[in-house]
């Protein structure tokens, strides 16, 4: 089936810091979705792209639909430390109206 | 509004026995889910609801079954559970199937011993 490369897997950033994460495929994507998960909770959504080349913002955050439909990325800018936990992308494909397909996460970790 | 809600939190198995474990929405959606989540993997679909009397395999069907009570519960069985279905299982709501937003409980943390 359809993977989701999602890099780096886990990132140690300095408060303050911008941080850069993205996610590939070899197949083309519909929807991409970019959710975040506190310890002990569900994944919440943060982010949802819908066309090729669309740029959205939600506060310090923008991700990108990659043009060619095939990667996405996110952007966190001025980094907090309530920005820590693990960072999901998740790609709805052509072929099904409900399964997502997900990345294995970016887990971001504040340095003391 | 307590949006997506699941029981139990956490459930310790031995192989063999099987559970339910429950999930409602309050939020009017019409479809459900049911992912497994394992350490340094994504969210793998086990069971969809697209609506009201519908169920679907997804990824990782086998060693489940659901259930469809009605527009609010999703329910999902282990019949018989194996070591292998160590994971948290979480339950998801959309308004419909679609690039619409998906709404996710807290969490069933299962191990089987």
């Amino acid at each position: 089936g359809q993977q989701l490369n999602q890099s780096p897997q886990s990132m140690f950033i300095q408060e303050g810091e911008d941080v850069s994460m993205n996610c590939t495929s070899s197949s083309i994507f519909n929807t991409w979705l970019w959710y975040k998960q506190d310890p002990g909770e569900g994944p919440v959504l943060l982010i949802a792209l819908y066309k090729a080349g669309e740029l959205t913002s939600n506060g310090r955050l923008t991700a990108q639909f990659g043009i060619t439909r095939k990667d996405s990325f996110l952007n966190i800018s001025a980094s907090i430390p309530s920005d820590v936990g693990i960072y999901f992308c998740a790609g709805l494909p052509p072929y099904s109206n409900y399964q997502l397909i997900w990345g294995a996460g970016t887990k971001l970790i504040i340095k003391p | 509004n307590a949006g997506v809600t699941q029981t139990p939190k956490f459930q310790v198995l031995k192989t063999g026995q099987s559970m339910t474990l429950q999930c409602a929405q309050d939020m009017n959606h019409n479809s459900m889910y049911w992912y497994r989540q394992d350490p340094g993997m994504g969210l793998r679909l086990i069971y969809y609801s697209a609506s009201e009397g519908t169920t679907d395999k997804g990824e990782v069907p086998n060693g489940y079954n659901v259930s469809r009570l009605n527009k609010r519960e999703f329910s999902l069985r282990l019949e018989s559970a194996a070591p292998s279905q160590t994971s948290v299982y979480f339950c998801a709501s959309s308004e419909r199937g679609g690039p619409y937003e998906q709404y996710f409980g807290p969490g069933t943390r299962l191990t089987v011993t």
